[in-house]
């Protein structure tokens, strides 16, 4: 198992949908996490941390920390066609500095 | 501007040759990161530095070192460059914020 799983996708969503991306992570003790969004051919970039459990908005985006559940979701409301990249999750462990990354998950938004 | 730095950008190797990738940080940030991504398996962490003079191992340090020279730098080198360690590699840093490098695409021929 992974220490950090996301589904590969693409999702594909249409302009001003909704846009759901998911991530599970193994370690029970995980204390950060982090929504990072990549285009292609660039590096990443921090889009939303998030370190307890509930939501957490930031204009269009939410992120959603469940621990005893060991997920994190990221939501995009009303989803651009500029949204479409690939999105990564990240978790670092308790106690750790080792930040660890899903594969990513690829979003493609329709016009 | 305030960033992380890393060169070259590009790189061609001949199998069995070494080079050294550099990565400079001017925000200064205590923890340094190397990973590398290859098409459909993420980021892989390799080494990373927590703090000036220490240095760890990540998911996949086989055939590769580390320097942490002092607070500003974190070079990963290659001491017998094989065809598996073509990829894009990334450094970042972590402070305040957490900012990666513009990466350096490798290709081991």
């Amino acid at each position: 198992q992974k220490e950090v799983e996301q589904n590969s996708g693409p999702l594909s969503v249409p302009e001003g949908a909704i846009a759901s991306l998911n991530c599970t992570y193994s370690d029970r003790g995980s204390q950060s996490f982090f929504w990072y969004r990549q285009y292609s051919g660039k590096s990443p970039e921090l889009i939303m941390s998030i370190y307890s459990n509930g939501d957490k908005e930031d204009g269009r985006f939410t992120a959603q920390l469940n621990k005893a559940s060991q997920y994190v979701s990221l939501l995009i409301r009303d989803s651009q066609p500029s949204d479409s990249a690939t999105y990564l999750c990240a978790v670092n462990g308790q106690g750790t500095y080792k930040y660890i990354f899903g594969t990513g998950t690829r979003l493609k938004v329709l016009a | 501007n305030a960033g992380v730095t890393q060169t070259p950008k590009f790189q061609v190797l001949k199998t069995g040759q070494s080079m050294t990738l550099q990565c400079a940080q001017d925000m200064n940030h205590n923890s340094m990161y190397w990973y590398r991504q290859d098409p459909g398996m993420g980021l892989r962490l390799i080494y990373y530095s927590a703090s000036e003079g220490t240095t760890d191992k990540g998911e996949v340090p086989n055939g590769y070192n580390v320097s942490r020279l002092n607070k500003r730098e974190f070079s990963l080198r290659l001491e017998s460059a094989a065809p598996s360690q073509t990829s894009v590699y990334f450094c970042a840093s972590i402070g305040a914020s957490y900012t990666f490098g513009s990466g350096t695409r490798l290709t081991v021929v």
